[in-house]
């Protein structure tokens, strides 16, 4: 079974300082990673993906994130976030075997000025 | 492009009355799914399909139906609602499980 953590419920920040989003993952099989993100009364939205090759993956607005495994982690970050990256991030996980995506309880970032 | 829509975007429900929220995709996905959304608990996973024709149980299928008689389409039926279905709704899909989903804008339902 495949089953992923995010860690912070709520993560505030003023803007331009860096912020990390964290993400665990438990799967027995090999994974894909996604991180989305969610504007207020909105679907979700890709922001990244890990699928093979180069663990460190980014995103075209800033954001990167690392696939560690050993760790078992995934965790989102950005050197310096803007007011307009106020949002929800959801981490999640696709298994080998399952090929249905599993989604964790997600991260609210708040940016403030 | 349209991507995947969902109707309606809102509707309130009476204890008891039934109701199907559309889903439809233009991107020819195989991978369908329905996840409810509540807060702080992330997404849910009602049921998927993974093509015409098949669908199965996801983690909680319990109130809930589906259908997938095209490619494009996968409704979801709620029979006999209850106040534990108030919720947000979205239907995603993808072409193949590995690759990202794709999402609609989401219904909000409220079950008075």
């Amino acid at each position: 079974a495949q089953s992923v953590t995010q860690l912070d419920s709520q993560v505030p920040v003023f803007e331009e300082a860096p912020v990390e989003l964290r993400c665990n993952y438990s799967s027995s099989v090999s994974v894909y990673l996604f991180w989305y993100v969610q504007y207020p009364n909105q679907g979700l939205q890709l922001l990244l993906k890990y699928l093979s090759g180069s663990t460190l993956v980014e995103s075209i607005n800033g954001f990167e994130a690392e696939f560690n495994k050993s760790q078992t982690s995934f965790h989102l970050r950005k050197p310096s976030v803007h007011i307009s990256d106020t949002a929800e991030y959801f981490c999640a996980v696709v298994s080998g075997g399952s090929y249905i995506p599993t989604f964790g309880r997600g991260t609210s970032l708040i940016v403030h000025p | 492009n349209a991507g995947v829509t969902q109707t309606p975007k809102f509707r309130i429900l009476k204890i008891g009355q039934s109701m199907t929220l559309q889903c439809t995709q233009d991107m020819n996905h195989n991978y369908m799914y329905w996840y409810r959304q509540d807060p702080g608990m992330g997404l849910k996973l009602i049921y998927y399909s993974v093509g015409a024709g098949i669908t199965d149980k996801g983690e909680v299928p319990n109130g809930y139906n589906v259908s997938r008689s095209t490619t494009e389409d996968f409704p979801l039926r709620l029979e006999l609602a209850a106040p534990s279905q108030t919720s947000v709704y979205f239907c995603a899909s993808s072409q193949t499980g590995s690759t990202e989903a794709f999402f609609g804008q989401g219904t909000r339902l409220t079950v008075v």
